[in-house]
């Protein structure tokens, strides 16, 4: 069974600090996404890393796939209010069984004016 | 808006009543996928179809659970029987069959069992 492990599990920051969100697995994945969910709707996606190593970038956004392709992170420099959400990071199986992602619990994140 | 609809988006029921929900796909993807949300956890998987057969059901798809896509197009959701345990989030998604299947999420339809 693949498992994903996000910490932490709730941030409370001040607008314009930087955080880092983690998630990590002892499994290979194919690929990983990240995700914003808001309450009552459905997750959107923010980006798919696909590579060991791979980093992306949307806007104040950055977002790491590891070596391995085990684990990832995603770091937020000077959050806005706007950034509040869920954060969840799900991985693609490295093949056989399920072709359904395999989510993390997510990561609540709230940034305070 | 060419995204992934559902069907509705909130439905109470009693317990013992069947209900059913809808997925609208990504209309060029062939993939669909359901999951279950419950507060506080991430989405789990529970079943998808490439075109219309269904090839991945998890443990989670108890026998009261079934989920068709006839023409490859929409899919459909039942639950027979429902049990207060059954409250959560449906989700739905779609994606291309490739090297990589992003999945692009809808809205869900958020299910309360009294």
């Amino acid at each position: 069974t693949q498992l994903l492990e996000q910490s932490p599990q709730f941030l409370s920051i001040q607008e314009g600090e930087n955080l880092t969100v983690y998630c990590n697995s002892s499994s290979v994945f194919s690929s990983l996404q990240w995700y914003r969910q808001e309450p009552g709707e459905g997750p959107v996606l923010l980006v798919t890393v696909v590579t060991g190593g791979e980093v992306k970038k949307l806007k104040r956004l950055t977002f790491q796939f590891g070596d391995a392709r085990k684990d990832s992170s995603l770091h937020i420099t000077a959050a806005q209010p706007g950034d509040t959400g869920l954060y969840l990071c799900a991985g693609e199986g490295s093949g056989g069984g399920a072709d359904g992602l395999t989510f993390g619990k997510g990561t609540h994140l709230i940034i305070q004016p | 808006d060419t995204g992934v609809s559902q069907d509705p988006r909130h439905k109470i029921t009693k317990r013992g009543q069947n209900v059913t929900f809808r997925c609208d796909p990504i209309s060029e993807h062939n993939r669909l996928y359901w999951y279950r949300q419950t507060l506080g956890q991430g989405p789990e998987f529970l079943t998808y179809f490439q075109n219309e057969a269904q090839l991945e059901k998890s443990r989670l798809l108890s026998d009261r659970f079934s989920a068709e896509r006839p023409k490859g197009s929409f899919s459909t959701l039942e639950i027979q029987r429902t049990e207060q345990g059954d409250s959560a989030m449906y989700l739905c998604a779609s994606s291309f069959t490739g090297a990589t299947r992003t999945q692009y999420f809808g809205p869900g339809t958020r299910l309360l069992v009294l």
